[in-house]
C-alpha cells in the first residue's frame, strides 16, 4: 500500500463547476498537509497548507482534512480555465520530508 | 524575490553517459532538496541538504547518483552512468525553516 493515494484523473469539468480533489494516506503520524499546483513544464507551487482537522479557506480554494479517516480534500469553487493543471497532495510527519501523491490532472473547459 | 533557479532546462543523453544538473536556491534558504518526478507520478525525494550537510539521502541510488552542496548555497546533482529509467524531471526545491518548499522549474532529462 502506498503511503499516499491519489486518483490520477484526468478530470474534466466545465467552467464554473465545483471541483473536488482527494487523497488518502496510511500513516497516522502524518501531521502537515499541503496541496501543490503544477502547470505543464513548471515546478509545483504551494496552494494550501494545513496541520489540523477541519477546513481552511483561501479565496476559491478550500482544504479539508479528516485525520480520523486519513482523508484530505481540495475544493475549487467557480473553476476557471486557468485552474487547469495537475494538483498534488503532499503530506509530512515533520522534518520537512514531503510524501507526494501521484497528482490529479484537471482540465477546466470553456 | 528571485525563485529557485535550475539549469539546464532540458537535456538529452544516451544511456551510460553522464549528466549534471545545477540548482541555485532562494537566497538565505538553508534547506535544499532534489526530487525526481517520473511522468505521471508525484515528485520523489532523492536527497535533502541542511546547509552543506546531508539530512536524508535514503532514496538516492548511490551507485550512480551523487550530489553536493558546497558552501551551503548552490548544488549539483550528477548521474553517472545514466540508465533509460532515469528519464524524468529533476526538481530542486528550497525552504527556510518550515515545511513550505519552493520549487524550481526543473530539468527534463531524456535518456536514449
Amino acid at each position: 500500500q502506498k503511503e499516499v493515494e491519489q486518483d490520477p484523473g484526468p478530470l474534466s469539468v466545465p467552467e464554473g463547476a465545483i471541483v473536488s480533489l482527494n487523497c488518502t494516506y496510511s500513516n497516522s503520524a502524518f501531521q502537515y498537509f499541503m496541496w501543490y499546483r503544477q502547470y505543464s513544464r513548471k515546478g509545483p507551487e504551494l496552494l494550501m497548507y494545513t496541520y489540523s482537522s477541519g477546513n481552511k479557506e483561501d479565496g476559491r480554494f478550500t482544504a479539508q482534512v479528516d485525520k480520523s479517516s486519513k482523508y484530505i480534500s481540495l475544493f475549487i469553487r467557480d473553476s476557471q480555465p486557468s485552474d487547469s493543471a495537475t494538483y498534488l497532495c503532499a503530506i509530512t510527519g515533520g522534518g520537512n520530508k514531503l510524501t507526494f501523491g501521484t497528482g490529479t490532472q484537471l482540465k477546466v473547459e470553456l | 524575490e528571485a525563485g529557485v533557479a535550475q539549469s539546464p532546462r532540458y537535456k538529452i543523453i544516451e544511456k551510460r553517459q553522464s549528466v549534471a544538473f545545477w540548482c541555485n536556491p532562494i537566497s538565505g534558504h538553508a534547506t535544499l532538496y532534489w526530487y525526481q518526478q517520473i511522468l505521471g507520478q508525484g515528485p520523489k525525494l532523492l536527497i535533502q541538504f541542511q546547509n552543506n550537510g546531508v539530512v536524508d539521502d535514503s532514496q538516492l541510488p548511490k551507485d550512480r547518483f551523487s550530489a553536493e552542496r558546497l558552501k551551503g548555497v548552490d548544488s549539483t546533482l550528477k548521474i553517472q552512468p545514466a540508465k533509460l529509467e532515469d528519464s524524468a524531471v529533476y526538481l530542486c526545491a528550497s525552504s527556510l525553516n518550515s515545511n513550505e518548499q519552493f520549487f524550481g522549474p526543473g530539468t527534463r532529462l531524456t535518456v536514449l
